[in-house]
């Protein structure tokens, strides 16, 4: 099993709202990711966890702020985002270790009016 | 951030044909990834490569890893109209936490 998933599926938010994107894996991974897509475009980095700490901050604004509660779950919280944050925000995980290779979850659609 | 050089940018091929794109890199890579991305949807890990000069299939999709560490190619043989979308190479370069990105191959199959 080599499944992520990723909730919301689709999410429209205004420029004050606050919300979060969730993320889960259960093939025990230790490292797990966050990217923002923009269309046509390779994925870009934004944070990395290991070990449920944050290894990995890509210069990301404060207004994206990142959490592992534990070993399977990831989240992003967001607050007063801009419209040219809208984007794919995709996760992904790896085990640490052995063959590093990374898979990816479907990919949350943000929309910021 | 840094990016695999990754060719041909678009390909618009019959059904049938085989095709094929690659991916190099001024520096070497200890693994190379190929992913295909439909629209709207994650990445999907179609092959992983570990070994210089390691040659891997996955059903019709065939990968190397080069000899010299710096390119890999992917070829998709006899196309089919669900072949259509985005494929990028990946690879890591040292630490194994961050992921380089080719610029994509858009693939569109005709009838």
């Amino acid at each position: 099993d080599t499944e992520v998933t990723q909730t919301p599926k689709h999410l429209v938010m205004g420029m004050t709202n606050k919300k979060s994107l969730k993320c889960e894996q259960h093939m025990g991974h230790r490292a797990m990711y966050w990217y923002k897509q923009k269309a046509k475009k390779p994925p870009e980095l934004m944070f990395v966890y290991s070990y449920e700490k944050l290894s990995i901050n890509e210069s990301v604004p404060s207004r994206f702020s990142p959490e592992c509660p534990n070993s399977s779950l990831l989240n992003l919280h967001l607050h007063a985002l801009q419209p040219e944050d809208s984007a794919l925000y995709l996760c992904a995980s790896r085990r640490v270790g052995g063959r590093d290779t990374q898979y990816f979850g479907p990919g949350t659609r943000l929309t910021v009016l | 951030g840094q990016q695999l050089n990754q060719s041909p940018q678009s390909m618009f091929i019959q059904e049938g044909e085989d095709v094929s794109m690659n991916c190099t890199s001024s520096s070497i890579f200890n693994t190379w990834l190929w992913y295909k991305q439909d629209p709207g949807e994650g990445p999907v890990l179609l092959i992983a490569l570990y070994k210089a000069g390691e040659l891997t299939s996955n059903g019709r999709l065939t990968a190397q890893f080069g000899i010299t560490r710096k390119d890999s190619f992917l070829n998709i043989s006899a196309s089919i109209p669900s072949d259509v979308g985005i494929y990028f190479c990946a690879g890591h370069a040292g630490t194994a936490s961050k992921l380089t990105f080719g610029t994509g191959t858009r693939l569109q199959v005709t009838l």
